[in-house]
């Protein structure tokens, strides 16, 4: 499977204040996909990521409070603006396995761990 | 009705016992399902990918019933370090968006 990094690992941040979270992968996929974890909760899928097009926002997703760039098949970011405590979460990217599209399985990044103030 | 539903556990089972658990989805049409382990405040790890006609790992088999739109995975001989939360996940479009369940807790107990 690919190997997935992202960047920061963790952060605290005041709000009102934004946050872009890096997601490289060791190769080039097709589908990027970022999805949020919220304390005790399931992960729910924010957007997904194709290079060279907008992203596709899931329901009740925005582009304005989580734009998102995916520059070429190996990166992507988010971006979490004028962040509330309610943003505090686990963000993570996941990409398809390169090899194995077909059967659509996602692999994940180790996510990263935002507390808003 | 949510689109995937997991009974939440948490399941306790005695070490080297069998524990079985399923996930029901709401679309007929979902095509790949699978089952992720999350340990605690870590990624989701895939565990296994459910085929039509059922697959087994090791000690997890993995069971798919189309008819009751739902699927299984059982543990057998259960270990210590199989405490964790299972993620059953079904592709919902082409795209292979993924929905998540919620998640089941299983605590293996010596």
């Amino acid at each position: 499977s690919a190997v997935i990094s992202q960047k920061p690992s963790r952060d605290i941040c005041q709000r009102g204040t934004s946050l872009t979270i890096q997601c490289q992968v060791d190769s080039q996929v097709t589908m990027m996909f970022w999805y949020r974890q919220q304390p005790g909760q399931s992960l729910t899928l924010i957007a997904t990521a194709n290079q060279g097009s907008e992203a596709t926002y899931e329901s009740g997703f925005v582009i304005d409070k989580f734009p998102i760039s995916r520059p070429n098949l190996t990166f992507s970011t988010l971006t979490v603006s004028n962040m509330s405590p309610e943003d505090s979460s686990i963000y993570l990217c996941s990409v398809e396995d390169p090899l194995r599209t077909s059967y659509n399985e996602q692999f994940f990044g180790p996510g990263t761990r935002l507390t808003v103030l | 009705r949510k689109e995937v539903e997991q009974d939440p556990g948490p399941f306790n089972v005695p070490e080297g016992a069998t524990v079985a658990f399923n996930c029901t989805y709401s679309n007929s049409a979902s095509q790949s399902f699978f089952w992720y382990r999350q340990d605690c405040r870590k990624e989701p790890k895939l565990l296994m990918s459910v085929y039509s006609s059922g697959n087994e790992d090791g000690r997890f088999t993995a069971q798919l019933n189309r008819a009751s739109q739902y699927i299984s995975l059982l543990i057998r001989d259960s270990k210590l370090s199989d405490s964790a939360t299972y993620l059953c996940a079904v592709v919902t479009d082409s795209w292979g968006k993924l929905q998540f369940g919620a998640g089941t807790q299983v605590v293996v107990t010596p």
